[in-house]
């Protein structure tokens, strides 16, 4: 049970290139989320999406595109990188929407580091 | 919009008690919850409170006051392995966890 899984771990890239990070779940959860994380920061939401073929903007949205094609991914996608997506990226999961609430549980993965030069 | 505070660093003796607050402000409060994460690791979730009262876990208890929208986590008989940095997260809509920026606890000998 590998639980929550991201693709790749580490990548540089250069300003204006573009890149997809893949989050893979195999607990069938409905909720998946990614989060970025900087310094001082905690963590942000980016986007969200409560189910196959829905997203949702989170707070911090601008610059990336997501997609949930199939119930067990949820891909983040950088169209045109820029040195402030320098971060660290995790991909959460959660149970359907009653679960959530009861638990308030995320599983989250264990990061991708991007670096934007 | 959502907002929480928390204190950026706490320092505590091994073997002692701390106390790391949370305060919130969300519309549609649903619940608080507890996260903890080391160094470069992925956050693991220590605990929820959705009603006011105490929860506890093992060394660690959780407290929630939805009337003062505030709340704590409690860890007692501290370990070096506690040393970590600890998040408190809202859920308002109940689509997402909003998290705090984090308090970064360090367990001395």
């Amino acid at each position: 049970n590998a639980g929550v899984t991201q693709t790749p771990k580490f990548r540089v890239l250069k300003t204006g290139q573009s890149m997809t990070l893949l989050c893979a779940q195999d607990m069938n959860h409905e909720y998946m989320y990614w989060y970025r994380q900087d310094p001082g920061m905690g963590l942000r939401l980016i986007h969200y999406s409560v189910g196959e073929g829905t997203t949702a903007k989170g707070e911090v949205p601008d610059g990336y595109n997501v997609s949930r094609l199939k119930k067990q991914n949820f891909l983040l996608g950088l169209e045109s990188a820029a040195p402030s997506q320098t971060s660290v990226y995790f991909c959460a999961s959660s149970y359907w929407r009653d679960r959530a609430i009861n638990t308030g549980e995320l599983f989250f993965g264990e990061g991708s580091r991007l670096t934007v030069l | 919009g959502q907002s929480l505070e928390q204190p950026s660093e706490v320092t505590a003796v091994e073997g002692a008690i701390v106390q790391i607050n949370c305060t919130y402000q969300t519309s549609g409060f649903y619940g608080l919850s507890w996260y903890q994460q080391h160094d470069g690791g992925a956050p693991t979730f220590l605990s929820y409170n959705a009603l006011d009262g105490l929860e506890e876990t093992g060394r660690f208890s959780s407290f929630l006051s939805r009337s003062d929208s505030y709340g704590y986590l409690l860890l007692q008989e501290l370990q070096m392995k506690d040393s970590a940095s600890y998040f408190c997260a809202v859920s308002g809509s109940g689509y997402a966890l909003n998290f705090g920026k984090g308090t970064s606890l360090l367990v001395t000998p």
